[in-house]
This record gives structure tokens, sequence and C-alpha cells, in this order.
């Protein structure tokens, strides 16, 4: 089993759907939860970080976090055909200075004209 | 401020060669980790290097080898490559200072092909 699971996808919405992405994980020791967002031929770039239990908007993305059920997820409110993308979830702890990051396989999101 | 590079953009090898990709991070950033990305397993963690040395190791064979450069400048090689080695090659570069979180900012990626 993998240690962060994700639904590949790929997922399809008609223009100004709200999209709801979501990743479970295993390790316990995960405190800071990240998303990515990676285009076609081009590296992930990060979208929004949470440290903490509970929802962090910014625009049109709220990343929640649950970690009692160990449960993430980003929504994107009024989505557009310009975040079609690959959506990464990924997740990290500190450990004596050095940070590992373990990264969802990601879902690929189709946003309809 | 320019953003993270990668030579080369695309690279075809052949099983048993060897191969040594270049990543140069953002101006400033004193971290670099490395990362493969393929269809099945997804992104993964290779290593991460700070001022030279290595920080952070993920699960991967001693084939995977990398280094730091005194200007961040950092490299990668792959020894006796395989079929499976096929994959998109990722470069991250980050701040370094070990805060509680930091962003990594990802380069375009070198697409390794092994045939």
């Amino acid at each position: 089993q993998k240690e962060v699971e994700q639904d590949p996808g790929p997922l399809s919405v008609p223009e100004g759907a709200i999209v709801s992405l979501n990743c479970t994980y295993s390790n316990s020791a995960f405190q800071y939860f990240m998303w990515y967002r990676q285009y076609s031929r081009k590296g992930p770039e990060l979208l929004m970080y949470t440290y903490s239990s509970g929802n962090k908007e910014d625009g049109r993305f709220t990343a929640q976090v649950d970690k009692s059920s160990k449960y993430i997820s980003l929504f994107i409110r009024d989505s557009q055909p310009s975040d079609s993308a690959t959506y990464l979830c990924a997740m990290s702890w500190m450990d004596t200075g050095r940070r590992a990051l373990t990264f969802g396989s990601g879902t690929r999101l189709q946003v309809q004209p | 401020k320019a953003g993270v590079t990668q030579t080369p953009r695309y690279l075809i090898k052949t099983r048993g060669q060897q191969v040594t990709l270049s990543c140069s991070p953002i101006s400033g950033h004193r971290s670099v980790s490395w990362y493969q990305q393929t269809p099945g397993q997804g992104l993964q963690f290779l290593f991460e290097y700070f001022s030279e040395t290595q920080r952070n190791k993920g699960n991967f064979p001693g084939r995977f080898s990398g280094r730091q450069f005194s200007n961040s400048r950092s490299e990668m090689n792959v020894s006796t490559l395989e079929l499976g080695d096929s994959a998109l090659y990722l470069c991250a570069s980050s701040l370094g200072s070990g805060g509680a979180i930091e962003t990594q900012y990802f380069g375009p990626g070198t697409r390794l092909l092994v045939l």
C-alpha cells in the first residue's frame, strides 16, 4: 500500500463547476500538506500548503486537512479551462532538519468550456 | 528572477549506458532536490542536497547518485541504465533554511528514454 493514495482520474467537469480533489495517507508523521499543479510538459508548481487540520482559502482554491481521518482535499470553485492540469498532493515531515516530500500519483483534471 | 533550469530537456540512451543530468537552481537557493516521475509510480523523491552535502535520500539503488557544487548547481548521475529508468527527472530548488515549510520550485524536467 502506498503512503499516499490519490485517484488518478481523469476527472472531467464543465466550466464553472466546483471540483473536489482528494488524497488519503497512512503515515501519521506527516505534518505539512501541499497541493501542486502540473501542466503538460511542465514541472509542478505549488498551489497551497497547510500545516494544521482545518481549511485554508486562496482565491478560488480551498485546501482542507482532516488529520484524524488522514484525508486532505482541494476544492476549486468556478473552475476554468485553464485549470485543466494534473493536481498532485504532497506531504512532508521534519526530521532533525531534513525534509522528505511524498507525493500522490496525481489526478488529471479536464475542465470543458 | 530566473527559474530553475534543467539540461538537457530530452535524452535518449541505451541500456547499460550512464547519464548525467544538470540542474541550476534559482539564484540564492541552496537546496536542490531531485525527483523521478513515471506514470506508474508518480513522483518519487531521489535525494536532496544542501551546501554540497546530501541531506536526505529516497529509496533508490546506488546507481542513482548526485552532487552539488559550491554555486548550488547540482548534477545527478544514473549508471548502468535500465529500461525502467525511463522517466521525467525533476529538479526542485528551495532556500534551504530548514524552516517548517519551504516552497520548492520545480524545473521543467529532463525526459529520459532508455532503449
